[in-house]
Formats: structure tokens, C-alpha cells, sequence
């Protein structure tokens, strides 16, 4: 089975700084996605980045980057200049390339400090 | 446009009755994604339907848990007999799963969830 790892319940950034969110993950399959959610208050899960895994260019969205170390299994969140309005709960996940299922971890909550 | 929505956006019954949550999902999308998140925890995956291929049921808890999408649109979970346990956020999410020029989309778009407290 898959498990997605989140080790940082709760993180911390002063805004402008920049702030890396862990994820590790187990599998055995060769070919799968990988995908950071963002959550605010409101509920509503917000994509911020994906990334496949045959790829090895890490993937970049403006302000949001990630460090995916296949071997190692790591796939973590790089928030660059931090603003007010990333504070929310983020998730990492997996889905295998075949399968339906998308397993998620269980979330870091960023606060942002002015 | 109008993205995933879900409805009731708060429900409370009590122990024993059957309860019924609506998705409609983006217009067009082909997959839809039932998820169950606990206080404090990850999001569990529930249900997932594909356009008119069977379901995979794979992740419901019980058979007291059942879901529908009628005419590749509107989904309905339905829970029956809660319990205090089913107390959690309920999300939806849908998602264009598909191959768009050779390049695999299933980007999963969410609704805001309906919280459910079993008394």
C-alpha cells in the first residue's frame, strides 16, 4: 500500500521569508503523480503543484517549487517570498499513474507571521 | 466559471438516521472523488467514478456507506444508520481525468466540503 508522510504537524514563516514543507512518501511503483494541496479555512482544496514522476525537472508554479528526489522518496514544498494569504493547511499526494485512488498525507499547517 | 459545489454545507443528525450529501461536479468533468476528512487528519478516499464505468468502492468504510452518480453528473453519498464516527468533512472533487494531447489530466478540483456532526 501507499502512505504519503507529512513530519511537520505545524510550520512557521515570517512573511517575505522562505518557508520548505516536507513530504516523503512509499511505494514500489516506477510511475505516479505527486501533488501539493493547498487548504485554506474556507474548506475548499486548492492545487498548487504537480509533478510526474518520469520527470526529473522539479516542477515550478510563480512562488511554489518543489525538490522531488525520486530515490529517496522525498517530494517537498518550497513557498519562496511568503505572503499573508498562504497561511492554510497543505497536503501532500500520490496517486500511482493506473490507479484511481489519490492517498493523502496528513497535512502541515503554515502560519505566516506579518 | 462555477466550480464543484456541495450541498448541505453543514448538516447535524442524530445517531441512527440515514443522511444524504449532494455533489454537482464542474460541467464536462468525467471523474468525480468522494473523500472523508477527520478532524485532525488526511483526507480518505471514499469513491471514485469515471464516466460510465463501475465505481471503485474501494475505499468506503462500511456497507452502511453508498454513493451514486446519476447521468455522469450529480453524485450523491448516502450514509445509513450514522454513527458518531461518521462525525468528518465530506468533500467531493471532480476532475477532467483524461488524455489531452498524449498528456494525462486529472488535476482534482474540490467542493467546500459538508461537514457532518453525528449526535
Amino acid at each position: 500500500a501507499q502512505t504519503v508522510t507529512q513530519s511537520q504537524p505545524e510550520m512557521s514563516v515570517q512573511e517575505a521569508e522562505t518557508v520548505t514543507l516536507s513530504c516523503t512518501y512509499d511505494t514500489s511503483e516506477s510511475d505516479y503523480y505527486l501533488f501539493w494541496y493547498k487548504q485554506p479555512p474556507s474548506r475548499q482544496m486548492i492545487l498548487v503543484i504537480r509533478q510526474e514522476a518520469y520527470k526529473q525537472q522539479n516542477a515550478t508554479e510563480n512562488r511554489f517549487s518543489v525538490n522531488f528526489q525520486k530515490a529517496a522518496k522525498s517530494f517537498s514544498l518550497k513557498i519562496s517570498d511568503s505572503q499573508l494569504g498562504d497561511a492554510a493547511m497543505y497536503f501532500c499526494a500520490y496517486r500511482h499513474s493506473e490507479g484511481n485512488q489519490f492517498y493523502f498525507g496528513t497535512g502541515t499547517s503554515l502560519t505566516v507571521i506579518p | 466559471g462555477a466550480g464543484v459545489s456541495q450541498s448541505p454545507s453543514n448538516k447535524v443528525t442524530e445517531k441512527g438516521k440515514d443522511v444524504e450529501l449532494r455533489c454537482d461536479p464542474i460541467s464536462g468533468h468525467t471523474a468525480l472523488y468522494w473523500y472523508r476528512q477527520s478532524l485532525g487528519q488526511g483526507l480518505e478516499f471514499l469513491i471514485y467514478f469515471q464516466g460510465n464505468s463501475a465505481p471503485d468502492k474501494s475505499g468506503l468504510p462500511s456497507d452502511r456507506f453508498s454513493a451514486e452518480r446519476t447521468g455522469g453528473s450529480v453524485s450523491t453519498l448516502t450514509i445509513q444508520r450514522t454513527q458518531q464516527e461518521d462525525s468528518a468533512v465530506y468533500l467531493c472533487a471532480s476532475s477532467p481525468r483524461g488524455l489531452s494531447a498524449g498528456v494525462l489530466t486529472d488535476t482534482q478540483y474540490f467542493g467546500p466540503g459538508t461537514r457532518l456532526t453525528v449526535l
